[in-house]
Order: structure tokens, then sequence, then C-alpha cells
């Protein structure tokens, strides 16, 4: 168990719907990552918080956004979902930044219908 | 353009052999390497992670390796075992403009190990 949380484990929703998936970071992780994962591709980068702020923005649709609460959980929102969506989302956290590890969370298995 | 190439894209040994996946990297300026082990639809978790002057670091069966001139790294399982099958992930750390790091992502080797 890596210490980041991530809910729901699976989503199912219809094309054009709007999704929230939640990441619990590791405690005291202050940074939090966001990733995608199509069928069989590899990891794409979607979005950098830390501490409450956004620090860097990878492949993100305008469609997707997030955000870090002062808690420091995360959110990511997807809108007008498309089936193209469909996907494994995971998040991840590490204590600050640098060269620092980052912990990967199960994943939320995000599927479009 | 940073980019994390592995290869092979994919492997099948059978138990008990050892093997060897491949890193190549153009990631710029480079902070650290990363290898992941990620498990069919489960979240990836880390093997190793190399700095700039770190040329060999184990962990168990896993030996990475890091040559930072030639922007390559390997990682080398021993003794394969059934539940080393996963794809094996190489990622490099850039240190971005901003002061922090931005991880690149290889597309990962999928290992097969054969009883």
């Amino acid at each position: 168990d890596s210490g980041v949380t991530q809910t729901p484990k699976h989503l199912i929703t219809a094309t054009g719907q709007r999704v929230t998936l939640r990441c619990s970071p590791r405690s005291g992780d202050l940074s939090v990552y966001w990733y995608q994962q199509s069928l069989d591709q590899g990891l794409q980068f979607l979005i950098q918080y830390y501490n409450g702020e956004e620090r860097a923005k990878g492949n993100i649709l305008e469609r997707f956004s997030a955000q870090q609460f002062p808690d420091l959980h995360s959110e990511l929102n997807l809108s007008s979902l498309e089936l193209g969506d469909s996907a494994l989302y995971f998040c991840a956290s590490s204590p600050a930044d640098g060269d620092t590890e980052a912990f990967f969370g199960q994943g939320t298995r995000l599927t479009v219908v | 353009k940073n980019q994390v190439e592995q290869s092979p894209q994919s492997l099948i040994i059978l138990e008990g052999k050892n093997c060897t996946l491949q890193c190549n990297y153009t990631v710029s300026p480079f902070s650290n390497l990363r290898w992941y082990k990620q498990d069919t639809g489960r979240g990836p978790v880390s093997l190793t992670i190399m700095t700039f002057s770190e040329n060999t670091k184990s962990n168990g069966r896993y030996t990475a390796t890091l040559d930072a001139d030639t922007k390559q790294s390997s990682l080398h399982i021993t003794a394969s075992q059934l539940s080393d099958s996963a794809s094996y992930i190489c990622v490099v750390s850039a240190r971005m403009n901003t002061g922090f790091q931005k991880l690149v992502f290889g597309t990962g080797t999928r290992l097969l190990v054969s009883p």
C-alpha cells in the first residue's frame, strides 16, 4: 500500500457527462500529480499541484480541470466526456519536489459508454 | 524534446532466467532516473531511483545501471520469478525553469515470465 488513496476505483458513465476523481496523498506529501493511461499505452502526465498551487501542466485537455484543496487532497474533473477518455487515471504524491520519490495510487478506471 | 525510449517493447523469458531491459533518454536538464514496476491495472511501484552520480543501484533481484554520458539506463532482473511478469517503466525527471521537476515516462517494457 503506497499510502495514496484514489476514489472511486471504477466509474462507468455516458458520453457528455461530467465526473470527479478524488485523490488523497500520503500523509505529509505536498505534491500531487495526475496521469492518464489509456489501454496498452504509457502514462501521460496531466497536471501537478504543490501545496494548493498548480505547478506544471502536461497534455491536459481543456475539458479537464483539477485542483488541490487546503487539506492537500486533489480532485480531477473531467467534463463533456468522450469515448476516448476511457482510461486509468492515476494520482501520485511526493513530499515536496526535486529528487523525491513519487508514490502512486491504485488508479480510477473510467469507462465512458 | 524530452523523450524516454524503452526496449524491447515486450519480452518473454523462462522462469529462473535473467533479462535486461533498456532505457534511452533525451531529457534535459537531468535530475534523476527511476524504474517502476506496474502490474496490470495497478499503480506503478518504484524499484530504484538514481541521480547523476550513481552508476548502479540494486533492489533485491533488480539491478539498475545509469550511464549519464550516453544517457542510457538498464534494468537487470536475475533469477526471474512468475511474479516478475509486469510492465517495467523507465521515468526520467527533468528540472524545469520553475525549479520543480517534470517526470517523463517511457512507454514501458512488458515482461512475461513463463513457467
